[in-house]
């Protein structure tokens, strides 16, 4: 079974370009998630989705940041325009249909380090 | 609001000896899990135990153990006979509640473990 991929590893841009990172959850997870992790600062929830529907995108920091999951399958994050702050690693991750289940396990993927100059 | 502190940045432990990574937490809701990820180099986040606020006794996986003290507010990893393969990134994490929000994930900063051969 593939895990959690995420695309691209790695994204280094200017401030004020536009930057789009992708997720693809464990198939037939319908809950997916997006977290950051700012160098320095603690991993930050930023939005879940169930299906393809937002269930809660709380922890998004502001408008310049979209979010999608059409169809309810793979997820993509977008920066427009990317500052300097939006540096750091977005993580993606994907949980069983039924909720967390008893112990809650996330499965996260690698991470997709994002560089604004 | 929720918060995890990790107050050790970075810790080394000899190969085959046993180690202790620290956790506290603070919440006001009765209903909470905390969970522990380890972060290698490779920057996936992998699942390793999870405790439930009403579990009885301490969750055991292998050579991972947590032990919570309900009362202090601590949940720390015990990793024993440690393995050069157990150098990461440790994340303790906590979900709190069972409402829509109970689906974030609050983090540490985490510990870097270093396992000396």
């Amino acid at each position: 079974e593939a895990g959690v991929t995420q695309f691209p590893s790695h994204s280094v841009i200017e401030k004020g370009q536009t930057v789009t990172l992708r997720c693809d959850p464990i198939s037939g997870h319908d809950n997916l998630y997006w977290y950051r992790r700012v160098m320095g600062k603690e991993i930050k929830f930023l939005l879940h989705f169930v299906k393809e529907s937002k269930q809660d995108e709380s922890g998004m920091p502001n408008n310049r940041f979209l979010a999608e999951r059409t169809g309810g399958t793979y997820s993509t994050l977008k920066v427009q325009p990317a500052e300097l702050e939006d540096s750091g690693v977005y993580f993606c991750a994907s949980s069983h249909p039924g909720g967390q289940g008893r112990t809650g396990e996330l499965f996260f993927g690698e991470g997709s380090r994002l560089t604004v100059l | 609001a929720q918060k995890i502190t990790q107050t050790q940045p970075g810790m080394f432990v000899q190969e085959k000896e046993a180690v202790t990574l620290d956790c506290t937490y603070d919440t006001s809701d009765p209903s909470y899990g905390l969970f522990w990820y380890k972060q290698p180099s490779s920057g996936e986040m992998i699942f390793l135990i999870y405790q439930g606020s009403y579990d009885q006794q301490n969750a055991t996986e292998g050579r991972y153990s947590l032990n919570f003290q309900k009362a202090r507010k601590s949940a720390n990893l015990v990793i024993s006979a440690s393995q050069l393969g157990d150098s990461a990134m440790y994340f303790c994490a906590m979900r709190v509640g069972s409402g829509a929000g109970s689906y974030q994930l609050t983090f540490g900063k985490g510990t870097k473990l270093s396992v000396i051969p």
